[in-house]
């Protein structure tokens, strides 16, 4: 199996900062792999695909990028909905792990 | 944009087995795969398995195979996912999502979430 692996697990950030989430996949995953935002109580929702493709209607403060083992998500001048819980989930083989998550905080 | 509805939650005794329902509001899931995908309380998200609903293949996570078995109805566009012999910590919100092979690879990724399921497991 492909372990997937975040970090930070948590980061404490203000409303304009930038943010960057790493996920490290244990074994090449070209650029098959998906990030998604989860707030309190909801289902997840999809944010990027294929490493660094924008979902239709995700604002463009949100990017993506990486390939192979190393991937980022980052989000710039953080907004008060963007405080959540991230996931990286590859998609390259069964079964797709997903990263342990990060939690956005506000400072 | 599609939507998928799932089946309320349940309430089950330890040893018991649920069924949980996921169903395209529009359309089918021709050309997509379904994943599951649950939660535990206070916990991250778990993989558990996925069907191509065309064909009826699946993949289930090593932890719970044997256990657990999805299933798909052409006919009405739902897809079943099936847990035995339960245990206080298969107690999680369960999420069906439609995957999608975004470039022609083969490979499915999450596009669509259905809201999530509750299976309570309790003495």
């Amino acid at each position: 199996d492909i372990h997937m692996t975040q970090s930070p697990s948590s980061l404490s950030a203000s409303v304009g900062d930038r943010v960057t989430i790493t996920c490290r996949a244990s074994q090449g995953i070209s650029n098959y792999l998906v990030w998604f935002q989860q707030q309190p109580g909801k289902a997840p929702k999809s944010l990027i695909y294929a490493a660094s493709s924008l979902h239709s209607g995700v604002p463009s403060r949100f990017s993506g990028s990486g390939s192979g083992t190393d991937f980022t998500l980052t989000i710039n001048s953080l907004q008060p909905e963007d405080f959540a819980t991230y996931y990286c989930q590859h998609y390259y083989s069964y079964p797709h792990t997903f990263g342990q998550g990060t939690t956005v905080e506000i400072k | 944009q599609v939507q998928l509805v799932q089946s309320g939650a349940e309430v089950k005794k330890p040893g018991s087995s649920v069924q949980v329902s996921c169903k395209a509001s529009e359309g089918t899931f021709t050309g997509y795969i379904v994943s599951w995908v649950r939660q535990a309380p206070g916990q991250g998200l778990e993989w558990v398995g996925r069907i191509t609903p065309v064909f009826g293949t699946t993949d289930y996570a090593q932890k719970l195979r044997g256990r657990v078995t999805i299933t798909a109805d052409k006919s009405t566009s739902t897809t079943y996912m099936a847990l035995s012999s339960l245990r206080s910590e298969d107690t999680a919100v369960y999420y069906c999502a439609r995957a999608s092979d975004y470039n022609g690879s083969g490979r499915y990724g999450i596009d669509v979430w259905g809201p999530g399921t509750t299976v309570t497991v309790s003495s």
